[in-house]
């Protein structure tokens, strides 16, 4: 089955680029029919959809407003991850990160995540 | 503040029935299909509902979904204590862009 396992540091500094990458196990980056996300949970904010990138003959990267400025989502193909980057962070950038793959065919629903990675913005 | 409208916590005895829903607009729930997830203390949220009424394999037929115009229900039957978690609903908005991921900002499960 699919998997998706998260890796990166738990505490970034303030100004600093908070840096995560996931890895993808039973299912290819490159395939058409799926996106792979990146999605933060606070409990001040709740759930909050930071972007994702995903493949259809070329490769595109969508973002959330309220964080396009700073960030980065990149596939890494060769080794079947994709990673976040999140520039300039604030303590409000505080939160439960994960990675999900979403489904084209079916609805577009997040149908597996990954593990979570608490990250603390603090000096 | 989240795009999705939920209510805050609902509670139920064993046994009962509850429906949580979950409101939008025309930009997101009206034109877009609704998954729902659950997510137990601790743990990632788990997809429950997909394209608005669908379960995935393993899910039993005691959660079910619906959608009719801006909104959407859950609906749990026979509820067990291990129901006890946070309901989330999700949908695309995309009156932005290419379209954005917006999630409600859940409902707190009690099972009395």
């Amino acid at each position: 089955q699919v998997q998706l396992q998260q890796s990166g540091p738990g505490l970034v500094k303030p100004s600093q680029t908070l840096s995560l990458t996931c890895a993808i196990s039973g299912d290819s980056i490159s395939t058409n029919s799926a996106a792979w996300n990146w999605i933060r949970q606070s409990p001040s904010r709740g759930l909050e959809w930071l972007g994702r990138t995903y493949y259809r003959s070329k490769w595109y990267s969508d973002y959330a407003v309220f964080v396009r400025s700073r960030i980065t989502i990149n596939p890494d193909t060769s080794k079947n991850q994709f990673s976040l980057q999140l520039k300039s962070v604030t303590p409000e950038d505080t939160a439960v990160y994960y990675c999900a793959r979403d489904l084209s065919d079916y609805g577009d629903c997040m149908d597996v995540w990954g593990q979570g990675t608490t990250v603390t913005v603090s000096s | 503040q989240s795009v999705l409208t939920q209510p805050p916590s609902m509670s139920a005895a064993p046994g009962q029935k509850v429906t949580i829903s979950c409101s939008g607009s025309s930009s997101n729930i009206g034109s877009n299909s609704v998954s729902w997830y659950q997510q137990l203390p601790g743990t990632a949220p788990k997809l429950l509902i997909y394209d608005n009424n669908k379960r995935p394999a393993g899910i039993p037929d005691r959660f079910s979904g619906s959608k009719s115009d801006t909104s959407a229900t859950l609906g749990i039957t026979g509820l067990q204590t291990g129901d006890e978690a946070d309901y989330y609903c999700g949908t695309w908005d995309r009156s932005l862009s290419a379209g954005e991921g917006v999630f409600g900002g859940g409902t707190k499960l009690t099972v009395l």
